[in-house]
């Protein structure tokens, strides 16, 4: 079955401090795959998307994601993280005319 | 920038009771959505909207739940008789039927709570 799996549910990191987290998708064709993040109390803003062609995408707010193909993977990066970065970040790809999300990860940030 | 706006922002009813949640989309969008968050889960799809009549809809959406565009620009989703599971988060979602067709633009959401 067609999915997404973020296979982290929480994630602590320090001010200042790189980021990685991570996204796997199951789909047979090539993925139209998406980073959204949701601050507490608000909807879904998207951080950024791939399509085709280059595999390493830049977003908003500082954030890149990097597709490969090879490990069914669409993880998000940034380099350095700010207090305003806390929240939840949900990975998804787009099907079936639909959007399919994963589970969350949620983005603690400590000083 | 042009966004989604979604009203009311929360919505308490009681069991059994219909409810309207409506969403403005983008204005020369073409598809429209809505998903469900329920408290501490993942946003699921609900339903998807194209040229007046749904193209795709998920199990959750059974015959309490309908969509329509009663006057060409909002976007409406009623439950009929609401049920304790259905407080949820709603968002709407549009896109513009191009060539980014799949990025979705996301209202702020309606809290539904049912007591």
């Amino acid at each position: 079955a067609q999915s997404v799996t973020q296979p982290d549910i929480h994630i602590t990191v320090s001010e200042g401090a790189s980021l990685e987290l991570r996204c796997n998708y199951s789909y047979g064709a090539t993925p139209y795959l998406f980073w959204y993040v949701q601050s507490p109390g608000q909807g879904l803003q998207l951080l950024l998307k791939y399509f085709s062609g280059d595999t390493l995408v830049q977003g908003i707010k500082g954030f890149e994601a990097e597709f490969k193909r090879s490990q069914s993977s669409f993880n998000l990066r940034k380099p350095s993280v700010h207090w305003s970065d806390a929240a939840e970040y949900f990975c998804a790809y787009f099907g079936n005319e639909k959007l399919t999300f994963g589970t969350g990860t949620r983005l603690t940030i400590i000083p | 920038e042009p966004e989604v706006t979604q009203t009311p922002s929360h919505q308490v009813t009681q069991m059994g009771q219909e409810v309207i949640l409506r969403c403005v989309p983008i204005s020369n969008h073409l598809y429209f959505y809505w998903y469900r968050q329920i408290l501490g889960q993942k946003v699921e799809f609900l339903v998807s909207f194209y040229n007046n009549e749904i193209s795709e809809k998920s199990e959750i959406f059974d015959d309490q739940f309908s969509v329509e565009r009663p006057d060409g620009s909002n976007f409406t989703l009623k439950i009929r008789s609401t049920k304790l599971e259905d407080s949820a988060m709603y968002f709407c979602a549009t896109n513009s039927g191009t060539y980014t067709a799949y990025e979705q633009y996301f209202g702020p959401g309606t809290r539904l709570t049912v007591t």
